[in-house]
């Protein structure tokens, strides 16, 4: 059974701070995404990351996928105020074809 | 140009009643997936659809059941409602089995009360 690991659950930062989300996988997959949800909403795709040393930037935000380490990380540069969120990650794994699992999500709260 | 949208926004039933959800896939995708957001929680996958046919299943059982009609739209059906079924019901649509352009509908909130 695929799993998908996200660490940590709860992230409170500083505005104008960086720091880093963890997601690490248990199977083969050459496919990662990040999504973004607001409280009640549904979610929003950040990145998709299609291969091994995949690297995609947008804004404040920087994903990177390493399938050898099954490790992606979503870095995040001198946080504001508007990035608080949940941030989820989630594998489509080799042997699943198109469907998604998700790790438990890392609740963002950037302080001013 | 549309993008995935789920009906109705919100719900509410009594445990033991049956519900039906609704989705229409983004113009061009012939694809839908159902997930269950429990609160606090990431989204748990359902079921798939594609050409009218049930394709992958998760751990759900099954009091959840589904349709795709042949305008690739799809309907998540939940039968004798328990309260633990009070979640957000996501509809994502795609192309084709193996597609990784997934979009996300807004959601339906059930609460079983």
């Amino acid at each position: 059974e695929l799993k998908v690991e996200q660490n940590p659950l709860f992230l409170s930062m500083q505005e104008g701070k960086n720091y880093t989300i963890y997601c690490n996988y248990s199977t083969t997959s050459d496919r990662l995404y990040w999504y973004r949800q607001d409280p009640g909403k549904s979610l929003e795709s950040l990145f998709v990351l299609l291969s091994n040393g995949a690297v995609k930037q947008e804004g404040r935000l920087m994903a990177s996928l390493d399938t050898k380490a099954r490790l992606s990380t979503l870095h995040i540069t001198a946080a504001v105020h508007d990035l608080s969120a949940t941030y989820f990650c989630a594998v489509d794994g080799e042997t699943s074809g198109s469907r998604l699992t998700f790790g438990e999500g890392t609740q963002l709260t950037v302080n001013p | 140009d549309a993008g995935v949208t789920q009906s109705p926004t919100h719900l509410i039933k009594t445990r033991g009643q049956q519900v039906t959800l609704r989705c229409s896939p983004k113009s061009g995708h012939d694809t839908v997936s159902w997930y269950q957001q429990a609160l606090g929680q990431g989204p748990q996958f359902i079921f798939q659809y594609y050409e009218e046919e049930e394709r992958q299943r998760g751990n759900f059982p099954d009091r959840f059941s589904g349709h795709q009609f042949p305008n690739y739209s799809s309907e998540l059906n939940v039968n004798a409602l328990l309260l633990g079924d009070s979640a957000l019901y996501l509809c994502a649509s795609g192309t084709g089995v193996a597609n990784y352009g997934y979009t996300f509908g807004s959601g339906t909130r059930l609460t079983v009360v």
